[in-house]
């Protein structure tokens, strides 16, 4: 099992609409985590952090669920800016793992 | 990308020879990582260090090497390029409070 899954997609949505994504992760003692954003042929920036009572901020929302090990990313009222690839984030130690990514479109 | 810079922005290799990809920081940070992305991809840890002097392998460390003499620069080095090499590799720095990873803008490298 992959340390951490991601639906690649992608998601087509209108503007306006809300879309989901979920992220399993298979390490049960990891500590952070975290949604990144990256836009074609660009760097991943970081969107949010994930907190374990969840958080938002502004039209996204995070959610973390240890016990069946996932975290999600709620978009409401998407813009055509959020177009790009949403990518979760699992501290295991040291190192930071990544998925391979949820690619979101919006459009007119 | 204030504080992480990542040099050259692109190369292209031919099979066999060598080089070094530079990052540079000025933020003062001990935990820095070199990632690779292939095309539709997610990013793969290639080697890390926790601080100057220390170094350690990721997921795919084969066919690299890296050194970190000081906190500032964390080369990473290809000694002899192969066509599985070709990828977009960046630099990151990570946040000492927050766990926070800042990227370089990436280094786009082809070897034919």
């Amino acid at each position: 099992r992959k340390e951490v899954e991601q639906d690649p997609g992608p998601f087509n949505v209108p503007e306006g609409a809300t879309v989901a994504f979920n992220c399993t992760y298979s390490n049960s003692a990891s500590q952070s985590f975290f949604w990144y954003r990256q836009d074609c042929r660009k760097e991943p920036k970081l969107l949010m952090s994930v907190y374990s009572s969840g958080n938002e901020d502004g039209r996204f929302t995070a959610q973390l669920n240890r016990a069946s090990q996932y975290i999600s990313l709620l978009i409401r009222d998407s813009k055509l800016s959020d177009s790009a690839t949403y990518l979760c984030v699992v501290n295991s130690g040291y190192a930071l793992n990544f998925g391979k990514g949820t690619s979101l479109l919006v459009t007119p | 990308n204030a504080g992480v810079t990542q040099t050259p922005k692109f190369r292209i290799l031919k099979i066999g020879q060598s080089m070094t990809l530079q990052c540079t920081q000025d933020m003062n940070h001990n935990y820095m990582y070199w990632y690779r992305q292939d095309p539709g991809m997610g990013l793969k840890l290639i080697y890390y260090s926790v601080g100057a002097g220390i170094t350690d392998k990721g997921e795919v460390p084969n066919g690299y090497n890296v050194s970190r003499s000081t906190t500032e620069d964390f080369p990473l080095r290809l000694e002899l390029a192969a066509p599985s090499q070709t990828s977009v590799y960046f630099c990151a720095l990570r946040g000492a409070n927050t766990g926070e990873l800042f990227f370089g803008e990436g280094s786009r490298l082809t070897v034919l």
